[in-house]
């Protein structure tokens, strides 16, 4: 059973970077894509972006000139960098393995709060 | 961007009743069509991929239809556990789009 578990700072101060990690245990990171999915509080879901663990990312064009998403295989961890950040990226953010082109695990939220 | 428009955004219903709810991409999504149970606090759960198949562990009350633009999400008898939000997502194309939500409350 594949357990996704976020991780990083709750608050970030405005105009500064956003840094998570996502640990991947109970699995293997290779061959899978690997996603970022936010969720202001009281609204929907935002896709962020993904990558294949041989491939190059895949970023939301709303977020593509802020984001940098990564792998590290020997940590079992992918990573999110988000820059110059604003009240507007205040969300919860989820980590998620995307499967037969569907979300199959997900972790379980990591809420990160702009303020200053 | 392919645009995911869910109807209704909400609705009430009573434990046992058929409950459906529909989804609707801007464009062609083919069956590329994923439904997820949201409850409060919690992450998003696959109840439905491929627009019509059962992610495993998922109860057969829920079902899925449609291909093309048009998709439906039934729970044949809804229980006290299924009052939640329910997104449609597509993976047809990148980005990855949501619809907005459906919340199912308790009449």
């Amino acid at each position: 059973q594949v357990q996704l578990q976020e991780s990083g700072p709750g608050l970030v101060k405005p105009s500064e970077t956003l840094s998570l990690s996502c640990t991947v245990s109970g699995g293997s990171i290779s061959s899978s894509y690997w996603s970022w999915i936010r969720q202001p509080a009281g609204k929907g879901l935002e896709w962020i972006g993904h990558f294949y663990t041989s491939g190059s990312p895949n970023y939301n064009p709303s977020l593509r000139s802020r984001v940098t998403m990564s792998l590290d295989t020997s940590k079992k961890q992918f990573s999110l960098k988000l820059n110059s950040v604003t009240a507007a990226d205040t969300a919860v953010y989820y980590c998620a393995k995307e499967n037969t082109w569907s979300l199959d695990y997900w972790g379980q939220g990591i809420l990160v709060t702009v303020s200053s | 961007d392919i645009q995911m428009t869910q109807s209704p955004s909400s609705l009430s219903a009573s434990v046992g009743d058929r409950v459906t709810i529909t989804c609707r991409a801007s464009q062609t999504v083919s069956t590329y069509l994923n439904w997820y149970q949201q409850r409060p606090g919690k992450a998003p759960n696959l109840l439905i991929y491929a627009a019509s198949s059962l992610q495993s562990g998922v109860p057969s009350r829920f079902s899925g239809s449609g291909s093309g633009t048009d998709f439906t999400l039934t729970i044949s008898s809804l229980q006290p556990e299924d009052f939640a939000t329910y997104y449609c997502q597509q993976s047809y194309r990148t980005p990855r789009t949501f619809g907005q939500g459906t919340k199912v409350e308790i009449k």
